[in-house]
């Protein structure tokens, strides 16, 4: 069993639409959480960055962690075409992020 | 451009040919980090340097993969020996951390990636 488990997907939503991403993990050291948007071809890039339990909100993304049931969401408001991309959460224990453990990736299109 | 750059974007190499990678991380970040991706796949750790210092090795990197970081700027990412299953995305990514008192961490910023195909 994997450390992360990540839906592969793919999700097909229409522009405007909430999308919702999950990861579930099994380490309960992990205390720092992660959401990565990655483009076809290109390194994954930081979307959401949080600590512990508790929601984080930046624009259109909101990022939710609950460390008791080891499950945390993004949710992606107002969804445009250009949000189309793999979604990686990822986390680590340690809070200078020496190593981080990925989940599989959610591949997302988001139709116009 | 203040990126971080990754040199060749794809090599395709033989089974058995050594392949080396070359990382150039942003300018003021003092750790380095390699990681491999494969298809449908999140990214794995390889291995990380702090400075000039490899402080961390995963158990994925066997015998055949080696990394520098000589004089702590660019890093290099060498596999010896080439197989099939080390066909994958190579990412280097490279991040600031703040020492003394209270370490802060601003996140990672990934490279593009080095495709390896061996054939």
């Amino acid at each position: 069993q994997k450390e992360v488990e990540q839906d592969p997907g793919p999700l097909s939503v229409p522009e405007g639409a909430i999308v919702s991403l999950n990861c579930t993990y099994s380490n309960s050291a992990f205390q720092y959480f992660m959401w990565y948007r990655q483009y076809s071809r290109k390194g994954p890039e930081l979307l959401m960055y949080t600590y512990s339990s508790g929601n984080k909100e930046d624009g259109r993304f909101t990022a939710q962690v609950d460390k008791s049931s080891k499950y945390i969401s993004l949710f992606i408001r107002d969804s445009q075409p250009s949000d189309s991309a793999t979604y990686l959460c990822a986390m680590s224990s340690s809070g200078s992020a020496r190593q981080l453990t990925f989940g599989s990736g959610t591949q997302l299109t988001v139709l116009p | 451009d203040t990126g971080v750059s990754q040199d060749p974007r794809h090599k395709i190499t033989k089974r058995g040919q050594n392949v080396t990678f070359r990382c150039d991380p942003i300018s003021e970040h003092n750790r380095l980090y390699w990681y491999r991706q494969t298809l449908g796949q999140g990214p794995e750790f390889l291995t990380y340097f702090q400075n000039e210092a490899q402080l961390e090795k995963s158990r994925l990197l066997s015998n055949r993969f080696s990394a520098e970081r000589p004089k702590g700027s660019f890093s290099t990412l060498e596999i010896q020996r080439t197989e099939q299953g080390d066909s994958a995305m190579y990412l280097c990514a490279s991040s600031a951390i703040i020492a003394g008192g209270l370490t802060r961490w601003y996140g990672y910023t990934f490279g593009s990636g080095t495709r390896l195909t061996v054939v």
